[in-house]
């Protein structure tokens, strides 16, 4: 089956900086890779997402980009904010049966003004 | 358009006693899913289901059942609820499968097994 890593688990940065959270996968067929973002005692919430025929998707000041060859993924937040401080998984969508999401360990990102 | 609903919030038990989490949604989505979340593991799919009357397993369902009788409910069953159960549990929907449109998830519901 699929298996997601994810690295670091922390990450602290200086407001203004940016961040970055990578993730690797071993399904090669996987072909879709969303990234949600938990806030402390809240949901998750989907921030943004890549498919496979996409090497790199921005919105606003996060982007995702996709090597498929190396199978990783990773995702880039610029000019971080305060308010960019939760724990941000990315995840995998695995082809075996009807297609399931296998999410990584989480990364907790704080941002410190 | 409440989205995706679950209740309890929060619900403690003692070790050996079954109970039900329940889990609605009103957008008519096909996809439904019960992940369990602990410190430092992420989210871990339980089972989940693509249409009604159509469930499947994910990467940690023993201990818990499901059913779809409907395309609203998919309600999650602890069968005899034992300590490493203590976790917070999430379902999602998304509008068909495989889940590529976004997972809407439900606000959790914290269980505490003693």
């Amino acid at each position: 089956g699929e298996n997601v890593e994810q690295h670091p688990s922390t990450l602290s940065v200086q407001e203004g900086d940016s961040a970055v959270i990578k993730c690797t996968y071993s399904d090669s067929a996987s072909n879709y890779f969303p990234w949600y973002k938990q806030e402390l005692g809240k949901r998750p919430q989907l921030i943004i997402d890549i498919r496979s025929n996409v090497g790199e998707k921005k919105d606003q000041r996060i982007a995702v980009t996709l090597n498929k060859t190396a199978k990783h993924f990773s995702l880039h937040i610029t000019e971080t904010q305060p308010e960019d401080s939760a724990v941000y998984f990315c995840a995998a969508l695995t082809t075996d049966s009807w297609g399931k999401l296998q999410f990584g360990a989480g990364t907790q990102v704080v941002v410190t003004p | 358009n409440a989205g995706v609903t679950q209740t309890p919030k929060f619900q403690v038990l003692k070790t050996g006693q079954s109970m039900t989490l329940q889990c609605a949604q009103d957008m008519n989505h096909e996809y439904m899913s019960w992940y369990r979340q602990d410190p430092g593991m992420g989210l871990r799919l339980i089972h989940y289901s693509v249409g009604a009357g159509i469930t499947d397993q994910g990467e940690v369902p023993n201990g818990y059942n499901v059913s779809r009788s409907t395309t609203e409910d998919f309600p999650l069953r602890l069968l005899s609820a034992a300590p490493s159960q203590t976790s917070v549990y999430f379902c999602a929907s998304s509008y068909s499968w495989p889940p590529h449109q976004p997972q809407h998830f439900g606000d959790g519901t914290r269980l505490s097994i003693l």
